[in-house]
């Protein structure tokens, strides 16, 4: 079975933090592992991925992640965090032997000015 | 680049009637998706198709059929539309079966 936890709902820090969205994923095997961002009012955008290779992928907007096998964790980051970076996140797991992505519940990322 | 568009933008449906919605993509991608996506929630997979004329059941297929008779199109019916549904239909496409690409979306509201 496959299946992706976000384990927080709402994330609120100050413009100029650093930001770390956790995702921990539950797979058999070695995934395919996404970050998607949701602007108000907008549809989900691809942020980065994790294939093989190196654990620490780097993405669009300056976010990065990090792939931990260790802990089954795929962890965003952004540092420093901006006000425009308020958005919903959402982590995504693809199984390798399947076309089928699924995806976290999301976190609701508020950078305050 | 390329573009998804799905059709309509918002559908007010009545219960029990049956419900398409369209999705089309200029990308030339081989693989589409339909997801459901729930306030304050995550997307959940309805169908996919990987190919023209090939359809795949996501989670939460009960309810919805698909049909996709052209590699640019993939077209979703809710097939019994139920009361009070409020939901957001998100078509995707990909060219190499992991990154999506997203439409803005379709807002379902039955009366």
């Amino acid at each position: 079975a496959q299946s992706v936890d976000q384990p927080d709902a709402h994330v609120t820090l100050s413009e100029g933090a650093s930001l770390e969205l956790r995702c921990s994923y539950s797979y058999s095997a070695a995934p395919y592992l996404f970050w998607y961002v949701q602007y108000p009012g907008q549809s989900l955008q691809f942020l980065l991925k994790y294939i093989t290779g190196d654990t620490v992928v780097k993405g669009t907007k300056g976010f990065e992640a990090e792939f931990r096998k260790s802990n089954s964790s795929f962890n965003l980051k952004k540092s420093p965090a901006h006000w425009s970076d308020s958005a919903k996140y959402f982590c995504a797991l693809e199984g390798r032997s399947n076309n089928r992505i699924f995806f976290g519940d999301g976190t609701q990322l508020v950078v305050k000015p | 680049g390329g573009i998804i568009t799905q059709t309509p933008k918002f559908l007010i449906g009545q219960e029990g009637q049956k419900l398409t919605l369209k999705c089309q993509q200029n990308f030339n991608h081989d693989t589409m998706y339909w997801y459901r996506q729930d306030s304050g929630k995550g997307l959940r997979l309805i169908y996919y198709s990987i190919t023209e004329n090939d359809l795949q059941k996501g989670d939460l297929s009960e309810g919805y059929d698909a049909s996709r008779e052209k590699k640019s199109s993939f077209s979703l019916t809710v097939t019994s539309a139920q009361k009070n549904e409020m939901a957001v239909f998100l078509c995707a496409s990909s060219p190499d079966q992991n990154t999506l690409y997203f439409g803005a979306g379709t807002r379902l509201s039955v009366l």
